[in-house]
């Protein structure tokens, strides 16, 4: 069974730009979690997305955005980019079981904010 | 709100000895609790988790973690370190808020083995 994927794996933006990430989850996962990981802050939770709706939500502006496709393929976009979004994002996606949240991660996306 | 607390920035072993990495957590109800290996430019690989019943877990790659709720902590073992076990290790705490997925990570600990 394939992995979580992601793409693009590597993308270099310049400030005030924005930017759409992709995310491809495991065959019959139905929920999808995105992650910002940065040296200074760790591993973030961005948001979640389950059945094309976000159920839940972590602590990050409204530039940060995401959805969800009838194929359980999500993106995320990130309007009006800043230095401090150059981060490591990873997408995770689970079954949708609520006795089951063990999530599985893709490789991410390296976003350079220049 | 759960949180997770790594002591550890940074562990060195030899190769061949034990290791032993702290977690500890703060949550409100029974935890979900895992630990992810992470090697540079990779993504997360899950090692174990727990959600109930017996409180030390197998993981792969040799690995195990006992949870200890009079603690709050759930703490990572191996008997023997390779060199290739050389990486960064995430403690995670899962929750469920309106039914959704959420981990809460540590800050990490990264594991140099010496040869």
């Amino acid at each position: 069974k394939a992995g979580v994927t992601q793409t693009p794996r590597y993308l270099i933006k310049t400030r005030g730009q924005q930017v759409t990430l992709s995310c491809s989850p495991i065959s019959g996962h139905r929920s999808v979690s995105w992650y910002q990981q940065t040296p200074g802050q760790g591993l973030q939770f961005l948001f979640e997305y389950f059945s094309e709706t976000q159920r839940n939500k972590g602590n990050f502006p409204g530039r940060f955005s995401g959805r969800q496709f009838s194929n359980s393929r999500s993106e995320m976009n990130v309007s009006t980019l800043e230095l401090g979004d150059s981060a490591l994002y990873l997408c995770a996606s689970s079954l949708p079981a609520a006795v089951n949240n063990e999530q599985f991660f893709g490789p991410g996306t390296r976003l350079t904010v220049l | 709100a759960q949180s997770v607390t790594q002591p550890d920035i940074h562990i060195t072993v030899s190769e061949g000895a034990s290791l032993e990495l702290r977690c500890n957590y703060s949550y409100g109800a029974t935890p979900y609790l895992f630990w992810y290996v992470q090697s540079p430019g990779q993504g997360l690989q899950l090692l174990l988790k727990y959600f109930s019943g017996d409180t030390l877990v197998q993981g792969i790659k040799g690995f195990e973690a006992e949870f200890k709720r009079s603690q709050s902590s759930f703490n990572l073992r191996k008997p023997s370190v390779h060199w290739s076990d050389a990486a960064e290790y995430f403690c995670a705490v899962g929750a469920f808020g309106g039914g959704g997925n959420k981990l809460t990570f540590g800050t990490g600990t990264q594991l140099k083995v010496e040869l």
